[in-house]
């Protein structure tokens, strides 16, 4: 069974820059797996962030970007600010109607 | 401006069957383009996909609950529901209704409602 996989944590200095990354167990991640980012906050809802590798969703400011990086696809913060202190999740299409999300990076700015 | 809102009982027992809803305004359910999604996410965890229908008909399941798992639209009531049998206190979870776009990621979520499992 195919797993996503993704950093547990990850920590970045306020106005830095952090590279997020999701994958597979088995496989390499393209733009037909339709990849996407979501960030949630404590007691929310999941935000959309980014969809199909690296459309920005509406509203969300352009210092967040999506790319494919060799084997995973990759979710780029720019100017780290004290509220991007999330848990970011990425989400994988495997066909025939079925997706898979990962487990989650927890992001900390310090 | 598309508006999710899930409804259940909030408690249930083991071995019951949970029964979700998700009403649909500000948006047709019957849209050729959209997909509507079952999430969950357990206590402290991450997010799992339940299951997606189309109004047309056509559903798709996690493997991993597909024995268990239900479900169904209502097109005349712009509603979608989740039928989850034999729960277990695994099954407890914020559960979400949600929607997306064919051949996309880009998923709209509800603001969820906590399922909880116990006698």
């Amino acid at each position: 069974q195919t797993v996503v996989t993704q950093e547990p944590s990850f920590s970045v200095s306020p106005g830095g820059t952090v590279t997020l990354t999701c994958g597979l167990t088995s496989g390499s991640v393209s733009n037909s797996n339709c990849p996407s980012w979501y960030q949630q906050t404590p007691g929310q809802a999941p935000r959309t962030l980014i969809y199909n590798t690296n459309i920005l969703s509406s509203g969300v400011p352009d210092r967040f970007s999506g790319s494919i990086l060799g084997n995973k696809v990759a979710l780029t913060i720019t100017g780290a600010q004290a509220d991007d202190e999330s848990v970011y999740y990425c989400v994988l299409y495997m066909g025939s109607g079925l997706w898979v999300f990962g487990g989650g990076t927890r992001l900390t700015v310090l | 401006q598309l508006q999710l809102q899930e409804s259940g009982p909030g408690l249930v027992k083991p071995s019951e069957t949970l029964s979700l809803t998700c009403t649909v305004s500000g948006a047709s359910i019957s849209s050729d383009d959209h997909y509507w999604d079952w999430i969950r996410q357990p206590p402290g965890k991450g997010l799992e996909w339940i299951a997606t229908i189309h109004y047309s008909g056509p559903t798709y399941y996690n493997p991993s609950l597909r024995s268990r798992v239900t479900i169904s639209v209502d097109t005349s009531k712009s509603q979608f529901s989740l039928k989850l049998s034999s729960v277990t206190a695994a099954d407890t979870a914020e559960y979400y209704c949600a929607r997306h776009t064919r051949d996309s990621g880009d998923f709209y979520w509800g603001q969820g409602t906590l399922l909880t499992v116990s006698s």
